[in-house]
């Protein structure tokens, strides 16, 4: 299957400060990558939808202020957690959306993850 | 995307099959089923997707209802390495809809 990379796959941080997470697609072009939040014991719930040379969407609730988004090139996309707060430690899950070849439907690639502490 | 409805959690012997069922009774004609797991501190891994027709791969068997309201994930002969949660997951064709997460089938597996 693709392969799609996160970085770093765990930090902890003071709380105010700022902290990027980047997600890479290793073997094929995403125009779009989506952003995901997972809590302890929950299930994944879509932050926000990134598209390669555009503003992110983002999903209701979510303040796309704290949460910077940027999708530079078809393999990168940056998420950026500014004035961390211990309310937004979670585990953060990047995707990469492959397209599909000859009629068929996309297909979504997960990253790792990312588990963010903030003290 | 349609929902949705599958058992909070099943339990199945080591290297035996096991079936992992999913309800999508409001399906619509050009929604995909995708079955993707997600094991413990990792991102979720996409397992198998299909239309109407059974889907064979690797990793697992795809069983579909002729009037596609209901699938089945099937695991051959399940390891410890497939204790995950489960995601059964309705995704329309086109566009850039993401995948929208239930709440999934948590497999345990018994040695």
């Amino acid at each position: 299957g693709a392969v799609v990379s996160q970085h770093p796959s765990w930090v902890i941080c003071k709380s105010g400060t700022s902290v990027k997470i980047e997600c890479r697609s290793l073997d094929f072009q995403a125009t779009t990558m989506f952003w995901y939040r997972q809590f302890p014991k929950q299930s994944l719930m879509l932050m926000a939808t990134s598209n390669e040379g555009s503003k992110a969407t983002y999903e209701q609730g979510v303040e796309k202020d704290k949460f910077l988004i940027n999708h530079a090139s078809l393999t990168l996309s940056t998420l950026t957690v500014t004035s961390a707060h211990p309310e937004d430690s979670s585990f953060y899950i990047c995707s990469a959306r492959r397209l599909a070849g000859g009629g068929g439907t996309d297909t979504q690639y997960f990253g790792p993850g990312t588990r963010l502490t903030v003290l | 995307d349609a929902k949705t409805t599958q058992p909070n959690s099943m339990e199945s012997n080591e290297e035996e099959p096991v079936h992992l069922p999913c309800n999508h009774s409001t399906i619509s004609g050009t929604d995909y089923i995708h079955w993707y797991r997600q094991l413990p501190s990792q991102g979720p891994e996409y397992v198998i997707h299909g239309l109407t027709s059974n889907v064979n791969n690797r990793m697992a068997s795809l069983a579909i209802a002729e009037d596609r309201k209901s699938s089945t994930l099937i695991l051959h002969r399940a390891t410890l390495r497939d204790a995950a949660v489960y995601y059964c997951i309705l995704r329309a064709r086109s566009g850039n809809t993401p995948l929208v997460f239930g709440k999934g089938t948590r497999l345990s597996v018994i040695a």
